[in-house]
Order: structure tokens, then sequence, then C-alpha cells
């Protein structure tokens, strides 16, 4: 299967430290997406890094690509207490309009 | 701008009874639609998912169903409703085939279902 599995399971962080969440996958993949979702809602995408891409940036996230190691991981900079929120990664499954998403990495920001 | 709305947010209900979730898209047209269950502090479990009206698939055998009878509405059911369908579900469009796979799926904000 193309499973995304996201490491740790949970994070506890000091607001204004970083954090780092890593997925790990099993095939080729043309992209990897990362998500959040807050308690209760539903999961909001946050960047999409291309297979031919090694880093990119949004905002205080950096998300890179290993794909010899078949491996993401997203980093969170200068955390904040409205960052706390469980992470998904997604990967498409080849030749179909479906997506596999990870069990995530619970992120919790003590202020 | 396109838009999602599920209904409804909480449902209890009691086992064997029937269920209706719905789910509409606004702003785009012949999304991909699809129908996830995700349990407590767990992941997304794809349910169903399809490309266009009346075009349902299955992933998990189970005594739920799905209908599209609009382009832009997608239906989630049951006869008659199990503890084990307890969860939280959560509806989701993405742009149709052809370029799905590298676009973001976007997500409505879920019912919870609890089943008693």
């Amino acid at each position: 299967s193309q499973q995304g599995e996201e490491d740790p399971q949970a994070l506890s962080i000091q607001e204004g430290e970083n954090a780092t969440m890593n997925c790990s996958y099993k095939t080729s993949i043309n992209n990897l997406q990362w998500y959040r979702q807050n308690s209760g809602r539903g999961l909001v995408h946050l960047i999409l890094i291309r297979s031919n891409e090694r880093e990119k940036h949004s905002g205080r996230l950096r998300v890179t690509l290993d794909t010899s190691k078949k491996s993401s991981s997203l980093l969170i900079t200068a955390s904040r207490a409205a960052d706390t929120a469980s992470y998904f990664c997604a990967t498409p499954i080849t030749r179909s309009n479906q997506f596999y998403f990870g069990t995530g990495t619970s992120l919790t920001v003590i202020p | 701008s396109q838009t999602i709305h599920q209904w409804p947010a909480t449902l209890v209900q009691p086992v064997g009874s029937p269920l209706s979730l719905e789910c509409t898209v606004e702003g785009t047209s012949n999304p991909n639609l699809y129908w996830y269950r995700q349990a407590a502090g767990r992941g997304l479990q794809l349910l169903f998912y399809s490309v266009g009206i009346g075009q349902i698939s299955s992933e998990v055998p189970q005594n739920l169903s799905a209908s599209r009878p609009q382009d832009r509405q997608f239906i989630l059911s049951s006869k008659k409703l199990l503890l084990s369908d307890s969860g939280f579900y959560l509806c989701a469009w993405s742009v149709r085939w052809g370029q799905a796979g590298n676009q973001p799926q976007h997500f409505g904000d879920g019912t919870r279902l609890s089943i008693l």
C-alpha cells in the first residue's frame, strides 16, 4: 500500500519552540500533502510538495521530501498555542482519485 | 470561492435507525466527492467516492451506502445503524480526475455520529 504514517504520534512543546513531524510512505508518489485538523473540525490543506521538489516553504511551515528514503517532514517554526492540532500527511493513490491519509501527529503547544 | 457544507454537525441515533447525512459543494463544477470516517484519535478511512452523478465507488463493505443525485450533492445513508457506525464523518471534494492526484482535498466540518 502507499501508506503514509506520521511520527511521532503525539508531540508536546512550549510556545516559541519548533515542531517537527515526520511522514513515511511505501511506494512511489508524485506528490505528498500535509493537512491540519483542529479538534472536532474538518481537515485543512496546508501544503503540497511534488516529487521533484526537495523543500517547500509557506509562512512558518517548511516541508521537506526525500523520495529516496520515502519520507517527508513538516517543520513549524516559532510555534504558537493556536498551532495545537493534529497534522496528517496524505499521498495520492496511483491512477485513482483517492488519497491515503496517515494516522496523524497530535501537536500540543503549551502557552 | 468554493465552499462545502455538511449537516447535521452532531447526531445521536439509536441502533437500528436509518441515517442520512448530506454534503453540498458550492462554487465549483464536476468535483470528485468523498466520504470518510474517522474513529477517535485515528486516521481517515475512505468510505465512498464519486467522480460524477450516479457514479459511486465503495471502498469498505458495510451497511452504509452513498448517492450523488446532483453534481454537487453527496449523501451518506444507512437503513439500519450499528453501534460500530459511530464516528466522525467527513465529506470532501477535489477537482475532477486528470489533476485530482495533484490537487488538495477540501473538507467539510464533519458530522459527529453517536449510536446508542
